[in-house]
């Protein structure tokens, strides 16, 4: 079956650094990539996504870069804020057409 | 207030009980989801619906049923709970278009407990 695999599972920062969370896919027909962010209690929120025709898409503090040949996108957060803790989830599009979500990398970011 | 919405927010509930989750959106989006998200397991697809009287299964359907008569709404029923279905159940909408699985919207979940 199609795997997803997210690193680091847990990641901590101070405030003001910078943090990157990295997915690793191996279905190579995938070209949707998303991240979600999902804080204590609530559903996930879309915050980023990012189409196999493009390497690099950014959004004020948030990118996302791909790499097809690699099969890997990462998730950079610049400047990180304690609202940026949460739990972060990639969901790559499968074959199938659904997302297939990763395991989550929880960041915690310190003041 | 629009959004999608789901209830209740918390079931306990007893080995072979029926139960139903619902869930509501006001955006008439088209596509609508179930998921169930578990520790170690991330978020895993149970169905979903293109239309109204259009669903289909996902990843993990066993044990679920799934209903679409009006558009807005996308109950989940478990038809004797079993504890293996003990989870955090997210209902989602998608406004994309093009492509069903894009732009999610997630509710705020119904955490169920199955003793």
């Amino acid at each position: 079956g199609e795997n997803v695999e997210q690193h680091p599972s847990t990641l901590s920062v101070q405030e003001g650094d910078s943090a990157v969370i990295k997915c690793t896919y191996s279905d190579s027909a995938s070209n949707y990539f998303p991240w979600y962010k999902q804080e204590l209690g609530k559903g996930p929120q879309l915050i980023i996504d990012i189409r196999s025709n493009v390497g690099e898409k950014k959004d004020q503090r948030i990118a996302v870069t791909l790499n097809k040949t690699a099969k890997h996108f990462s998730l950079h957060i610049t400047e990180t804020q304690p609202e940026d803790s949460a739990v972060y989830f990639c969901a790559p599009l499968g074959s199938q057409g659904n997302l297939i979500f990763g395991k989550g990398t929880k960041l915690s970011v310190k003041p | 207030d629009a959004g999608i919405t789901q209830s209740p927010r918390y079931k306990i509930t007893e080995t072979g009980r029926q139960v139903t989750l619902m869930c509501h959106q006001t955006w008439s989006h088209s596509y609508m989801f179930w998921y169930r998200q578990d520790l170690g397991h991330g978020l895993r697809l149970i169905y979903y619906s293109a239309a109204a009287d259009i669903t289909d299964k996902g990843e993990v359907p066993d044990g679920y049923v799934v209903s679409r008569s009006k558009t807005e709404n996308f109950p989940l029923t478990l038809e004797s709970a079993t504890r293996s279905q003990t989870s955090v159940y997210f209902c989602a909408s998608s406004e994309s278009a093009t492509s069903w699985a894009e732009k999610l919207f997630f509710g705020s979940g119904t955490q169920l407990s199955v003793l």
